[in-house]
């Protein structure tokens, strides 16, 4: 058990739709970043939160956001769905900025 | 931009037989370097991490890398594999600023242990 859970397991959505994943870290974790890991491919970042502000991000568009709460948890929020959206989201808090990650079991988002 | 290449997308060995992944990377910096490990059914894990000093690093499970950054490689290895090492294992790269730019990974190995 890593202690980060993610809510819900599996998600269907309609292209043009919005979605919030919801993650839940170990406390003290005061860092969580988020993957989008597509079929048969490793986990690509999409932004990383720390101490509630967003403080790093990958090649994602703006329609892909965050937030990050005091209580140790966060939303990876995504606006405009597109079919290519469809993946696996993962959620991953740690130390500060440390480097060992403890990964959610994802999110299962399929886009219709 | 940094990138991950793990050389086999399938590997599938007998109990007993020695395990080598391949990984190379490509990244305009220093780095620390990561394998990453799925069982079934499980969350990804670390398996083990290189950040700096001994190139040889062990990790849990018996398994170790090795850094050789003459060849930009991390390969991952363990002399004698188990069927419970069945599992997905990604190799991932991160620039070693302490920056807020995660994890690069790889696309991943899907190792399968026949008993």
């Amino acid at each position: 058990e890593t202690g980060v859970t993610q809510s819900p397991t599996h998600l269907i959505k309609t292209r043009g739709q919005q979605v919030t994943l919801r993650c839940s870290s170990q406390s003290g974790h005061n860092t969580v970043s988020w993957y989008q890991q597509a079929l048969g491919q490793g986990p690509q970042f999409i932004f990383q939160y720390y101490r509630e502000e967003e403080n790093g991000r990958g090649n994602f568009p703006p329609r892909f956001s965050g937030l990050q709460f005091p209580n140790y948890s966060s939303e990876l929020n995504v606006n405009a769905l597109e079919l290519d959206d469809s993946a696996l989201y993962l959620c991953a808090s740690s130390v500060g900025q440390g480097e060992k990650l403890f990964f959610g079991s994802g999110t299962q988002l399929s886009v219709l | 931009a940094q990138s991950v290449s793990q050389h086999n997308h399938h590997v599938i060995l007998s109990e007993a037989a020695s395990l080598e992944l391949g990984c190379n990377y490509s990244y305009g910096g220093t780095v620390n370097l990561f394998w990453y490990v799925q069982y079934p059914g499980q969350h990804l894990q670390l398996l083990l991490k290189y950040f700096s000093g001994d190139p040889l690093v062990k990790g849990i499970k018996g398994f170790e890398a090795e850094f050789i950054k003459s060849k930009f490689s991390f390969n991952l290895r363990k002399p004698s594999v188990q069927w419970s090492d069945t599992a997905e294992y990604f190799c991932a790269v991160k620039g070693s600023g302490g920056g807020a730019d995660g994890l690069t990974f790889g696309k991943g190995t899907h190792l399968i242990i026949q008993p």
